[in-house]
This record gives C-alpha cells, structure tokens and sequence, in this order.
C-alpha cells in the first residue's frame, strides 16, 4: 500500500516549456486535490476532483488544467511555464473521512 | 469564499513549555478543522481535527479548541519536545461535496532544548 505518489520528484523547466506532474493513489479515495507550497503562504489549492472525470477549480487555477479519467489518478498539466509556477506541489486525496494524504511532492523550478 | 488567518507566523519555546496557535476564519458554515504538521522537507500529516459539534479535543499532548461564534480555533501543545519543531497548518472547510480544505499560511515552530 504506497498511499499517494507523485511523479517526477524534481523537475526544471525553461519558460513556456510544458509538463505533466503525475499523482496517483491506492486507497481508492474518491477525491483528490492538487495544491501549490510557497514560503510563508502555506498551502494554495489548485485544482480538485470529487471523482473519476470530474475536475474544478480551486484557489489558484490560472496556467494550469487537470485531467482525472481514472479514479486513481490526477494529473496536473502547465501548458506554458512561468517563472511565477516555481514551487512545491503536492498532490492529496481522501475518502468520505474528511482526512486528507499528502503525496511526497514535487519540486518545479521555471528558469 | 472562506479565508483562514493564522498566527503567529513563528514561535520559539523552551523544551518543556507550552505553545498555542491561533486560527481565525471567515466562512460561518464552515465546520471541519484540521491541523496538518509538516517536518522539514517531508509532506504533511494531519495530527488532530475538530468538528463544529465540539468545542474542545485533546489527544495526549495536543489538543484544539473552536469557538463557533468568535470564528476562532487553536492548537496547544503541552511539555514541548524538540521533535515537535515543525511548520503547523491549520485548515477550515464546509463539509460538502468535496471536502476542499483552505489552509492558513503556517506556522513555523522551533523548541529549544
């Protein structure tokens, strides 16, 4: 039982390249967020799914889209980096038990 | 939309001492608060959550506290231990469809030894 993964753990990037941050769990939870970390502004909800092929917005949506077509995985798409996208993302998923698991992170450079 | 303020932004104790952290919200109905530790470069793990049908709860030496009516919640930790020092975060949501969390900014605390 791995819990939430997130893949690729690091990542640099060069202004408008895109890239796809892959989260996936094995809990069968049918909700999962992502969430972006930055120094003293805690953590920022991105995007979020209530279930397999549904997405919303969350807190900060702009530059990113996200897919959910299997209940296990979420996926968190930047079409055209910014310097502004540099960050620790986090991925998280729960059940109808309100708690949330966070995945290890990943940590995205825009150069 | 709901917007969760915390303070203080950093807090030193003595190993041993108690330490407090204060959380206010916006959104009357919301009635889910969580606390979330997050160790140096780890991620976050929740530690204690509060429903708005209570006003207090305690796990061994961390507990929290709600006040409905202030808008207000706290996190007290007792006999502070070194392995305590972390960045805590609470969190405030309405119980709906999709249990979306809005977290304060963090508070990053150091116990001395």
């Amino acid at each position: 039982n791995a819990g939430v993964t997130q893949t690729p753990k690091f990542r640099v990037l060069k202004t408008g390249q895109s890239m796809t941050l892959l989260c996936a769990q094995d809990m069968n939870h049918e909700y999962m967020y992502w969430y972006r970390q930055d120094p003293g502004m805690g953590l920022r909800l991105i995007h979020y799914s209530v279930g397999e092929g549904t997405t919303a917005k969350g807190e900060v949506p702009d530059g990113y889209n996200v897919s959910r077509l299997k209940k296990q995985n979420f996926l968190l798409g930047l079409e055209s980096a910014a310097p502004s996208q540099t960050s620790v993302y986090f991925c998280a998923s729960s059940g109808h038990y309100y708690e949330q698991y966070f995945g290890p992170g990943t940590r995205l450079t825009v150069t | 939309g709901e917007n969760v303020e915390q303070h203080p932004s950093t807090l030193s104790v003595q190993e041993g001492d108690s330490a407090v952290i204060k959380c206010t919200y916006s959104d009357s109905a919301s009635n889910y608060f969580p606390w979330y530790k997050q160790e140096l470069g780890k991620r976050p793990q929740l530690i204690i959550d509060i429903r708005s049908n209570v006003g207090e709860k305690k796990d061994q030496r961390i507990a929290v506290t709600l006040n409905k009516t202030a808008k207000h919640f706290s996190l007290h930790i007792t006999e502070t231990q070194p392995e305590d020092s972390a960045v805590y975060f609470c969190a405030a949501t309405r119980v709906d469809s999709s249990y979306k969390l809005i977290f304060g900014s963090g508070t990053r605390l150091l116990v001395r030894p």
